[in-house]
């Protein structure tokens, strides 16, 4: 099984200011097909998940262009440029690429300082 | 609008069964595949089995395997999980998600609200 590790585990940031999320994979993502099957998902308090990017970099409709994805191979980042209120939640990544099992990452949680 | 809901979760006593109901509207059903998701309380995501768009192929976490099944009924537009055997440590939200609904081979496009399964004696 693809094993999924993100880093920080919880990411204390002030309002207006940037976070970074990394997730990493226990083995290449790149599908025979060419495409990298790695999907981020914002799960806000008391709510369900939300994807928010698919394909490493692709913004799911309706979501503020102050996310951004990016990565490859193995290697991967969530990017919020200016981060608000509305914000708060746990991350998660996840690898559809070698399934099943499709694999989440243990989610990191972000909060404002 | 798109939408998933889920119906049927409760308190089921160890070694007991329960089948979950996840009602799809605004898409078409019968051409996405189908996932069922949990969380346990205060943890995180663990996909649970997926379904393809006819029904005929189906895949299931190691956790799950022999004691779950997953089915769906494309004229109902609806799809289930029969839990059997269940263990206190199936006690999680199970969420239905989609796949391939707003774009093409992604997964977990859309989420249902989520039903709470709770094994106890």
């Amino acid at each position: 099984d693809v094993v999924m590790t993100q880093s920080p585990l919880s990411l204390p940031v002030t309002l207006g200011q940037a976070a970074s999320f990394s997730c990493k994979s226990s083995q290449s993502l790149v599908h025979s097909d060419g495409n990298i099957y790695l999907h981020w998902f914002q799960q806000r308090p008391g709510q369900s998940p939300r994807r928010l990017i698919y394909k490493v970099s692709n913004r799911d409709s309706g979501v503020p262009d102050r996310f951004s994805g990016s990565g490859s191979d193995t290697d991967f980042t969530l990017n919020i440029s200016r981060v608000e209120a509305e914000d708060v939640g746990i991350y998660y990544c996840a690898q559809c690429t070698h399934w099943p099992p499709y694999t989440f990452g243990q989610g990191t949680k972000l909060e404002i300082k | 609008e798109m939408q998933l809901v889920e119906s049927g979760g409760g308190l089921v006593q160890p070694g007991g069964s329960l089948r979950l109901s996840c009602a799809a509207s605004g898409f078409s059903f019968s051409r996405a595949w189908m996932h069922w998701v949990r969380q346990a309380p205060g943890k995180g995501l663990e996909w649970v089995s997926v379904i393809k768009s006819d029904g005929r192929d189906t895949s299931y976490a190691d956790s799950v395997k022999g004691r779950f099944t997953v089915s769906r009924d494309n004229a109902k537009n609806t799809v289930y999980l029969q839990m059997n055997s269940l263990r206190v440590e199936d006690t999680a939200v199970y969420y239905c998600a989609s796949d391939g609904v707003r774009v093409e081979f992604s997964a977990f496009d859309i989420w249902g609200q989520g039903a709470m399964v709770t094994v106890s004696s």
